[in-house]
């Protein structure tokens, strides 16, 4: 089963504002993945972090490896309106496959 | 193609029938997987290969299914008996390394089994 737990689950957002989505654990990683899905697409890779406290941009996108290990965050900043989907975090298992969290969407606000 | 390509996009299957998915990774990508995907949950893990060797096949929820990668490039998930519960989307991903996390993904083939 799943052991990513991700929030919130959903999100609404107005353009311009800036996103903040996270992804905890209970065990230690050493990697931390951040991927998009669009509808009807694959996830694609946003962001991937390799050591505690790591800090990378992608662009509008920052995310950030948890000292503990054991979280990561996600954050957009000034979002458009192409930044709608579901995101997921995801980390490796024992085979290179990948073991993902339940994802975060993100909609436009009515 | 450039990229993972996967076929057929949707397949509708009635319950009981066989279905065969088809997944093309990208020209020189050793490792191969793939995933099902439920509505409203992240991608769970079925299989593994390593060119033409399956070294992973704990995700497979029963033995109804069964995938192959007989020349280690393109790869056939296949589902018998197909079942309510089968319904998800498939999709399958390749890397270039083993153990690389840097897998780049199909667009899936959206499995309806009514």
């Amino acid at each position: 089963g799943q052991q990513l737990n991700q929030s919130p689950q959903s999100m609404f957002i107005q353009e311009g504002e800036d996103v903040s989505m996270n992804c905890t654990s209970s065990s230690i990683f050493n990697t931390w993945l951040w991927y998009k899905q669009d509808p009807g697409e694959g996830p694609v890779l946003l962001i991937a972090l390799y050591k505690a406290g790591e800090l990378t941009s992608n662009g509008r996108l920052t995310a950030q490896f948890g000292i503990t290990r054991k979280d990561s965050f996600l954050n957009i900043s000034a979002s458009i309106p192409s930044d709608v989907g579901i995101y997921f975090c995801a980390k490796p298992g024992s085979q290179g496959n990948l073991i993902f969290g339940k994802g975060t969407k993100l909609s436009v606000k009515p | 193609g450039a990229g993972v390509s996967q076929s057929p996009r949707y397949k509708v299957a009635k319950r009981g029938q066989d279905v065969a998915l088809r997944c093309d990774p990208i020209s020189g990508h050793v490792s191969l997987f793939w995933y099902q995907q439920a509505l409203g949950q992240g991608p769970e893990f079925l299989t593994y290969f390593q060119n033409e060797a399956q070294l992973d096949k704990s995700g497979l929820p029963s033995d109804r299914f069964f995938a192959e990668r007989p020349e280690g490039s393109v790869s056939t998930l296949k589902i018998q008996r197909t079942q309510q519960e089968d319904s998800a989307v498939y999709l399958c991903a390749s890397s270039l390394a083993p153990l690389n996390t840097e897998a780049f993904f199909g667009q899936g083939t959206r499995l309806t089994v009514v």
